[in-house]
């Protein structure tokens, strides 16, 4: 059982909006502003899409957008594209003992 | 750009130990955390542990493998390496190196290796 819990599976049509919830504790998201998102294609190694609760690397889409509230954190994809179909995995900060914690993965079907 | 290179063993029998090493090119070992990070077959990802080089080493490890857990360091070689001992089916898995910023995991990450643990 992972220590964040996300939904196992959302859709959308292509030009809509999704959100992807993870929901951990004041143990991790509630006290650190350290929330990192990864979309991952099959057979591929994850890539960081947000990291530090809201900002986005260079070269990542502004469609990507994160946010927080309390113990869940929140992945929203806005005008939906079909090469944005794969599973998507939040990770939070957890403290000096656990250091990094995942959620179990979303699979983004675009319809 | 720095690039990340996992190399190992693809079979290992159950309660031996599973040795990985990732090379690192293309930027500086030193100054940054490094991790390891696994994902069991049709699974979600879980990190394994990380070691972080300014002339001295430091590792932290996840306390559901610390007892069976090493990870270490050659910065002459541009190296980090993987030990997980007494392994079983349930080790299993892609393994990933990654460089972590301060903030957050998995700023680069290696293409993976797949790890298979049957006799």
């Amino acid at each position: 059982q992972s220590a964040l819990t996300q939904p196992a599976s959302v859709s959308g049509s292509p030009g809509q909006s999704i959100t992807i919830s993870c929901t951990g504790s004041s143990s991790d998201i509630g006290n650190y502003n350290l929330v990192s998102w990864y979309q991952q294609h099959p057979g591929y190694a994850p890539k960081l899409m947000i990291y530090e609760v809201i900002k986005r690397p260079s070269g990542v889409s502004n469609r990507f957008s994160g946010s927080k509230s309390a113990n869940t954190a929140s992945l929203t994809i806005s005008g939906l594209q079909p090469e944005d179909e794969a599973d998507y995995y939040c990770c939070s900060y957890a403290g000096t003992d656990i250091i990094w914690v995942f959620g179990g993965g979303t699979k983004l079907t675009v319809l | 750009q720095v690039q990340l290179q996992e190399s190992g063993p693809g079979l290992v029998k159950p309660s031996e130990t599973l040795s990985l090493t990732c090379n690192v090119s293309g930027g500086s070992i030193s100054g940054h955390y490094w991790s390891w990070i696994r994902q069991p077959p049709g699974k979600g990802l879980e990190w394994i542990g990380y070691v972080y080089y300014t002339g001295t080493m430091t590792t932290k490890s996840n306390p559901s493998l610390r007892s069976r857990v090493t990870i270490s360091l050659d910065a002459s070689k541009s190296q980090f390496s993987l030990s997980l001992r007494s392994v079983t089916a349930a080790d299993t898995a892609v393994y990933y190196c990654a460089r972590d910023k301060s903030g957050w995991p998995g700023d680069v990450w290696g293409q993976g290796t797949t790890v298979t643990v049957s006799s």
